[in-house]
């Protein structure tokens, strides 16, 4: 079955660095973009990033334009958000998911993978 | 950036119908995207443009579109259906590719 599963979560000071690893399974992962949608603690939902299904283009969102990169490794079924620069604000759980190449909704989520950033 | 408004909270009795509505300007020329996140977990999508339904999710779940409005529709309400719920759309007039919308509280009384 289908399957997205988040790690690297953690707590980090602000203005450091953290990676989030986005591992998936049970589907052809050259076919789909990935995205990564993050949620502050008792807030609504935000994308963050994109990264299409060959790797070939990305974008992000303007707050966070700058601070993050998204990548991906088709060879291990998995992408990657590397965040520098860190800020309390960043604070929330980010979501991988995916979206078939020409569709713009998000149609299977990773869990989660909870991110603190504090002094 | 695009903006989309939704009522914070919607209650229902069991076995009603629920009307949750997302806002935006000429929304209705754009695909709207729906999605249910229960507590602890993550969202799942319940509607994709504007009216189709993923597999495993009951007809009782529909959507609609047109003018400044975009309507999820939650017939026969079960208790079950107590989420928040979120409708999205793209738009490429900022950066902002993916917008959400603030999320409606959907009580079932």
């Amino acid at each position: 079955q289908v399957q997205l599963v988040e790690s690297g979560g953690g707590v980090v000071q602000p203005g450091r660095s953290l990676r989030l690893s986005c591992a998936v399974s049970g589907f052809m992962f050259s076919d789909y973009g990935i995205h990564w949608v993050r949620q502050a603690p008792g807030k609504g939902l935000e994308w963050v990033a994109f990264i299409w299904y060959d790797g070939s283009n990305e974008y992000y969102a303007d707050s966070v334009k700058g601070r993050v990169t998204i990548s991906r490794d088709n060879s291990k079924n998995t992408v990657y958000l590397q965040m520098n620069t860190l800020r309390v604000e960043d604070t929330a759980v980010y979501y991988c998911a995916r979206a078939l190449w020409d569709r713009y909704f998000f149609d299977y989520w990773g869990l989660g993978a909870l991110v603190t950033v504090s002094s | 950036s695009y903006v989309l408004t939704q009522p914070p909270s919607v209650s229902v009795a069991p076995g009603k119908t629920a009307r949750i509505t997302c806002g935006g300007n000429r929304v209705g020329g754009k695909s709207v995207h729906w999605y249910q996140q229960k507590p602890g977990q993550a969202p799942v999508l319940v509607i994709y443009d504007d009216s189709d339904r993923p597999s495993g999710i009951p007809e009782r779940f529909s959507g609609s579109n047109s003018g400044n409005t975009a309507t999820l529709t939650i017939s026969r309400v079960e208790a079950g259906d107590e989420a928040d719920y979120y409708c999205q759309v793209w738009d490429n007039s900022s950066g902002q590719l993916y917008v959400f919308g603030p999320g409606t509280k959907v009580t079932v009384l």
